[in-house]
């Protein structure tokens, strides 16, 4: 059974440090790995997709890295800034032709101004 | 393209009552997830359906919990009775499916907050 565990579960930050948020994974046989941003009584909202082919993707201030082979993703933000606290979580679709998606419990972020 | 709908956003009923939540996936989308979000558990997958069929019903908790999708625009999931422990934020996201890839990026609605007393 998939698990997904991102640490840590809250970060505060001051503005303008780059930060690292990281999600692993018990099954390394996955489709793809999502990144989503919550902001506090909203949906998800899609930050980047990553392949299993792929190594990382980039958006931005944002580069999110896959490491399928010892079950870890690294979600970098540069140069962060107040607009960026939400919560972040992970998201992997393990293969076996389904489309269930296995999410992380998420990391807060609050950047402080 | 107005995204995800979800209604009601906010929902408060009395333990006991029958609840319906609705969604309306995105226009040509073939994909429909219903989630639940707690603070105790995380996001959860309850149910999704391809093309109006339901796939996979594993995460859907009991038989109060029901879902249905009669035409490829509209969803609803049903909980009768309802219990307090069923107070929970409720997703529904929809997807494309590309054949010759493992794209399949979901799109979520806004939620809908359901608190039974």
């Amino acid at each position: 059974k998939q698990e997904v565990t991102q640490i840590p579960a809250a970060l505060s930050v001051p503005e303008g440090e780059n930060l690292v948020l990281n999600c692993s994974f018990t099954d390394s046989a996955i489709y793809n790995l999502q990144w989503f941003r919550q902001d506090p009584g909203k949906g998800l909202t899609s930050l980047l997709l990553i392949q299993s082919s792929q190594r990382e993707q980039t958006s931005g201030r944002l580069n999110a890295s896959l490491d399928k082979s010892s079950g870890r993703s690294t979600l970098y933000i540069a140069a962060s800034q107040p607009g960026d606290s939400a919560t972040y979580l992970c998201a992997v679709r393990t293969q076996g032709g389904s489309e269930k998606l296995v999410f992380g419990k998420g990391t807060k972020l609050t950047v402080n101004p | 393209d107005a995204g995800v709908i979800q209604s009601p956003r906010h929902e408060v009923t009395e333990m006991g009552q029958e609840v319906t939540l609705r969604c309306k996936p995105i226009s040509g989308h073939d994909y429909l997830f219903w989630y639940r979000q707690t603070m105790m558990r995380g996001l959860e997958l309850l149910i999704y359906f391809n093309n109006n069929v339901p796939i996979d019903d594993s995460g859907m908790p009991e038989d109060r919990f029901s879902a249905k999708m009669p035409n490829a625009s509209f969803s609803t999931l049903k909980i009768q009775p309802s219990e307090p422990r069923d107070s929970a934020v409720y997703f529904c996201a929809s997807s494309l499916a590309f054949r010759l890839a493992t794209y399949n990026e979901q799109f979520f609605g806004p939620g809908t907050r359901l608190t039974v007393l």
